[in-house]
């Protein structure tokens, strides 16, 4: 059975204090592994899909990386609008669908 | 990707009746998909449906209790039956596209009941 498991569960942060959030995963086969950023209220929002190990991902202040066990999503320099729960996915080759396992979620909140 | 509409946004109910939740997205697509978030929890799915069959329901997921429509490759509902307040959650719409592995997302429907 596909596991995924986020930590920290919460991360406090000033606004451009750099860090990164962990997702480690165990899966039969990885197809892809999914970051998601949700603000309360509203569904989660697709940031990144990496395939492989050694693969990242760009997208202004963020960056998401990948090896064979976790994924890291990098965040340089926060801005307070970059609070939000952060949540990563992983999806196998097995099963007949293109379900998706997700981790409780980290939320971040970034301090002016 | 896709604009995926839910409604309602939200809803108050009353232990033992039904809320029908709806899912409209704005171009064709073969899967779409129910999961809900509980505090605290990972996003779970609830089952997967495709235009013209049976909707397939993860294990602790039953049709009797989460029934699903899917009419046509747009539009999707999700039936919560017999609710109580252990059913207080987010329920989310979600479909992806076979070109791509990325999975799309509706705003969500907050259900509190009482």
């Amino acid at each position: 059975e596909d596991q995924v498991t986020q930590s920290p569960e919460a991360l406090r942060l000033q606004e451009g204090e750099s860090s990164s959030l962990n997702c480690s995963y165990t899966v039969s086969g990885l197809r892809g592994l999914f970051w998601y950023r949700q603000d309360p209220g509203k569904g989660p929002e697709f940031l990144f899909t990496l395939y492989s190990a050694g693969e990242e991902k760009e997208k202004e202040r963020l960056k998401a990386t990948l090896t064979k066990k976790e994924s890291f999503l990098h965040i340089t320099a926060p801005k307070p609008e970059d609070s939000a729960t952060y949540l990563c996915a992983v999806q196998s080759y097995t099963g007949a669908n293109s379900k998706l396992t997700f981790g409780k979620g980290i939320t971040l909140s970034v301090r002016p | 990707s896709a604009v995926i509409s839910q409604k309602p946004s939200r809803d108050i109910c009353q232990r033992g009746t039904s809320l029908t939740i709806q899912c409209q997205v704005d171009s064709q697509v073969t899967m779409m998909f129910w999961y809900r978030q509980q505090p605290g929890q990972s996003l779970t799915l609830i089952a997967t449906a495709n235009q013209g069959s049976e909707a397939t329901y993860e294990s602790g997921f039953v049709i009797d209790k989460f029934p699903i429509s899917r009419p046509n490759l747009t539009f999707s509902t999700l039936t919560v039956s017999n609710m109580s307040p252990e059913d207080s959650s987010i329920y989310l719409c979600s479909v992806d596209f076979r070109s791509s592995p990325e999975a799309f997302f509706g705003q969500g429907t907050r259900l509190t009941v009482v």
